[in-house]
């Protein structure tokens, strides 16, 4: 079992919908991380969360740190979104490594 | 906008040659990271550093072998390109808790 876990692994979406993406975490973490690659490969830091909840546009992330869980969520979404969103996690212990998920494949269609 | 880049951002190159991938950050951060992905997959971590003259290997064992003379520079070295090295190359680094990632190199050995 990951120590990231993300889901769906892949999502579509028709232009305007309400989109969720989820990630849970099974180890002690400093901080998680939402990150934004698209087709070119590179990539793109949205949130830093250590708690609560951020905002930026349209894009909303939030945290349960007891639950040991995040999720991302687009509102209004538009085909520029369409991307893969990746989490990952800063670990509390250890060598200060992040640890990431495999990614949610997100197309949104017009 | 982060200042960390990586050149080249495509190279296609033939079996046995050598070459170097660079990185590079205008931000002072001590710590440095390269990431193997391969398509459609998770980002492993192959080599970090904690500041000039350390280099440490990563969670996916990679033949590629880097350096840190400068703060600011962080090479990957590949003595003989074979093509299982065929994968994209992100380099990263960090700050406190915040990463910022480059571009991505993708390379393909032919």
């Amino acid at each position: 079992k990951n120590e990231v876990e993300q889901s769906p692994q892949n999502l579509t979406a028709q232009e305007g919908e309400f989109i969720t993406i989820n990630c849970s975490y099974s180890v002690g973490i400093s901080a998680l991380h939402w990150l934004q690659q698209h087709p070119g490969g590179g990539i793109v830091s949205l949130f830093m969360l250590s708690s609560g909840k951020k905002k930026h546009g349209r894009l909303i992330a939030t945290i349960n740190i007891q639950e040991k869980h995040s999720s991302l969520h687009i509102t209004a979404s538009h085909p520029r979104d369409s991307a893969v969103y990746i989490c990952a996690v800063s670990t509390s212990q250890g060598t200060d490594k992040l640890i990431f998920g495999t990614g949610t494949r997100l197309q949104v269609f017009p | 906008e982060a200042d960390i880049y990586q050149t080249p951002r495509y190279l296609v190159i033939g079996t046995g040659k050598k070459i170097t991938l660079e990185c590079s950050q205008t931000m002072g951060h001590d710590k440095m990271y390269w990431y193997q992905q391969d398509p459609g997959m998770e980002l492993h971590l192959i080599h970090y550093s904690y500041g000039v003259n350390s280099t440490e290997k990563g969670d996916l064992s990679s033949e590629s072998t880097v350096s840190r003379i400068r703060t600011e520079h962080f090479p990957l070295t590949l003595e003989s390109a074979r093509p299982s090295h065929t994968s994209q190359y992100l380099c990263a680094s960090r700050w406190n808790t915040e990463a910022f990632f480059g571009q991505g190199t993708r390379l393909t050995v032919v």
